[in-house]
């Protein structure tokens, strides 16, 4: 299908534990966004990428890691999860056209950490 | 960086009727771009409108439109013959030049029947 997708749309795991969340875009958009949406701060950009290759802290990157080896794909990985990691995670992507203005988001990942 | 206020965490309005929602920014640029975006239950971001700050004209999307005040830094959206579709969170966004979008902290719509 076109368009953008996560996965796991939903995921528990255990404090201490790596996970990794999968972003998908069948757009060849240039740039991918990760973004983490909590109750009283709205969205706030943990990385993003520009190119396959090419990747760059936001606001909150802390205890994130990310990478871009081929253009369509943008994992997150939490290396050793916490219980603030506990989120609602979107991934977003946009062309790199100057007119591009639109992020497009995937549905959501909600990631509970206990 | 930038910041993005909205001071409406809640907000209601009779169906059929019209309602406000506000939306200031801080920035030192002066080209930009603003953005509504709608959050229903189901919680997939969708864009409803957006603005690009060297236009004096506000935005209009069918029942969608933005007062849009520069020098105020202010980027309001009014939502005309609201349904009960409307209802859901909305988030005012801002993006600079570079590729960072930052969001507010979203106001939820109540549609009242």
């Amino acid at each position: 299908d076109a368009g953008i997708t996560q996965s796991p749309r939903y995921k528990i795991t255990e404090t201490g534990r790596q996970v990794t969340l999968m972003c998908h875009q069948t757009w060849s958009h240039s740039y991918m966004f990760w973004y983490r949406q909590d109750l009283g701060h709205g969205l706030r950009l943990i990385y993003y990428s520009a190119a396959a290759d090419i990747t760059d802290k936001g606001e909150v990157p802390d205890g994130y890691v990310v990478s871009r080896s081929k253009t369509e794909n943008f994992p997150l990985t939490l290396e050793s999860a916490t219980r603030s990691q506990t989120s609602v995670y979107f991934c977003a992507s946009r062309g790199s056209a100057l007119e591009s203005y639109e992020q497009y988001f995937g549905p959501g990942t909600r990631l509970t950490v206990t | 960086a930038q910041t993005v206020t909205q001071s409406q965490p809640e907000m209601s309005v009779q169906e059929a009727e019209t309602v406000t929602l506000s939306c200031t920014y801080d920035t030192s640029e002066s080209d930009y771009y603003l953005f509504w975006y709608k959050q229903p239950p189901s919680r997939q971001m969708i864009l409803v409108i957006r603005q690009e700050a060297y236009k004096q004209q506000n935005a209009t999307e069918n029942r969608f439109s933005v007062n849009f005040q520069k020098a105020a830094k202010s980027f309001s959206l009014k939502i005309s013959d609201s349904q009960l579709g409307d209802a859901a969170m909305y988030f005012c966004a801002y993006r600079n030049t570079g590729n960072q979008f930052y969001f507010g902290t979203g106001t939820s719509l109540t549609v009242i029947p």
